[in-house]
Parts: C-alpha cells; structure tokens; sequence
C-alpha cells in the first residue's frame, strides 16, 4: 500500500524558514515524479512544486520561485520542502504527493498525481 | 496558465439522487502525446484530497462504479449515479496537460 507521511509544519514568523518532509513507502519511490500541493485555510489546492524521479528537473509556482526549494533523497526515500522567506500568505496544509507514471512512461514535463498523504499544517505568524 | 472553471460551486442533491459537476478549461487539454489529462478528486471534510477519475473517464483503484467521468476538449463532467451520505465534501477538477492547475472546487451537500 502506497503511503506518504509528511511533518516539520509549524507555526513561524514571517521571513522565517521551515523545512517540510514525505516519507514514503509501498513503492518504488525513485521512479515517481513527487509534488508538493497547498491549500490554504477555507480554500481550494494549488500546485506548489514538483520534481522529478531521479531529482533532476524540478518545477515551482510562481507564487515560491526563489524562496522554496524541492528536493528529494531517494535512498531514504523522502521528500523536502525547504521553505525560506515565508510569508503570511503562505501559511496552509501542505500535501504531498506522487506522480501517476513511472519512468520513461512520462510524458516531458508531466507531473499528474494519483496518491496523498495527510497533510502537514504551516502558519506563518508573528 | 490553463484556468479550470467549475459548476455549481455548491449542489445539494437528495441521498439516492444523480449529481452532477462540470468542469471547464480555458484552452484544449489534449496532450502532445495524445492524452487528456483531466482528473477528478474528492475531499471530504477533514481528509485529504483522493483520486477518483483519471484521463477523463478512469476510475481510480478502489473507486465505487456509481463514479463515472466523460468530456473532451475543453469540456468534462463528473457524474455521481446515486449519492450516497458519504460522497458529501468537495469535488475538484484537475488538469495536469500543461503545468498542473485545479478547478476552484464544487461542493456537495445533502438536502
């Protein structure tokens, strides 16, 4: 059974820095593009970033370009979020989640997505 | 980026009745590669977003049959044969053709 766990949500000040972690288990985690999703307090979802299987393309939003960056340790099979500058406007859940195609089967630059996890809460308070 | 516009923004259907939820989107989710990708989640209160529907009309892994997705282009719909007391919570649609973007969610109701 597919399962992602994500922790390291908080409560932070703004300007602070957070770093957020999926841990993931029941699959081949270094063959699956894994992304990382927000959704704020009475809102709906937004894409927040995305990388690839092997870690070597990653994708941001407009809305963290620069101050969150992505990346991943396939032999711990985690996910991060390190998350820098943050913002009030940042404060939400934050999903991760794993991409629907493995490897080759992928369509160039494609990063659908089939599983999540529970969710890590982020406030960004002073 | 690719704006995905759903209807209604909130359905109260009566408990063994149809539902029905549209989805819109901007411009063609038709792939290079030939695919729509046009997904289906659902929320329920306090949980997390789950996969229902994939490439338009697939049912994801454990998803009741009264579930069903149809549409192509621009135009998609998620239909509910007859909802039951746990199908309440939001519904949203998903395009993952061109980046990722999501419809601004639906929400179902029991009247």
């Amino acid at each position: 059974e597919v399962q992602l766990l994500e922790s390291g949500g908080g409560l932070v000040q703004p300007g602070g820095s957070l770093r957020l972690s999926c841990a993931a288990s029941g699959f081949t985690f270094s063959s699956y593009a894994m992304s990382w999703v927000r959704q704020a307090p009475g809102k709906g979802l937004e894409w927040v970033s995305a990388i690839s299987g092997s870690g070597g393309s990653t994708y941001y939003a407009d809305s963290v370009k620069g101050r969150f960056t992505i990346s991943r340790d396939n032999s711990k099979n985690t996910l991060y979020l390190q998350m820098n500058s943050l913002r009030a406007e940042d404060t939400a859940v934050y999903y991760c989640a794993k991409g629907d195609c493995s490897g080759g089967s992928c369509p160039r630059g494609y990063y659908g997505m089939d599983v999540w996890g529970q969710g890590t809460t982020v406030t960004v308070s002073s | 980026d690719i704006v995905m516009t759903q209807t209604p923004l909130s359905s109260p259907v009566t408990l063994g009745q149809p539902a029905s939820i549209s989805c819109r989107s901007s411009q063609s989710l038709v792939h290079s590669d030939g695919n729509t990708y046009l997904s289906w989640l659902q929320q329920r209160p306090g949980q997390p977003p789950r996969l229902l529907i994939y490439k338009i009309s697939n049912r994801f892994s454990g998803v009741p049959d009264r579930f069903s997705g149809s549409g192509a282009g621009t135009d998609f719909t998620l239909k509910i044969s007859r909802v039951e007391a746990e199908d309440v919570g939001v519904y949203y649609c998903m395009q993952a053709t061109q980046s990722i973007t999501f419809g601004q969610g639906t929400r179902l109701e029991i009247k």
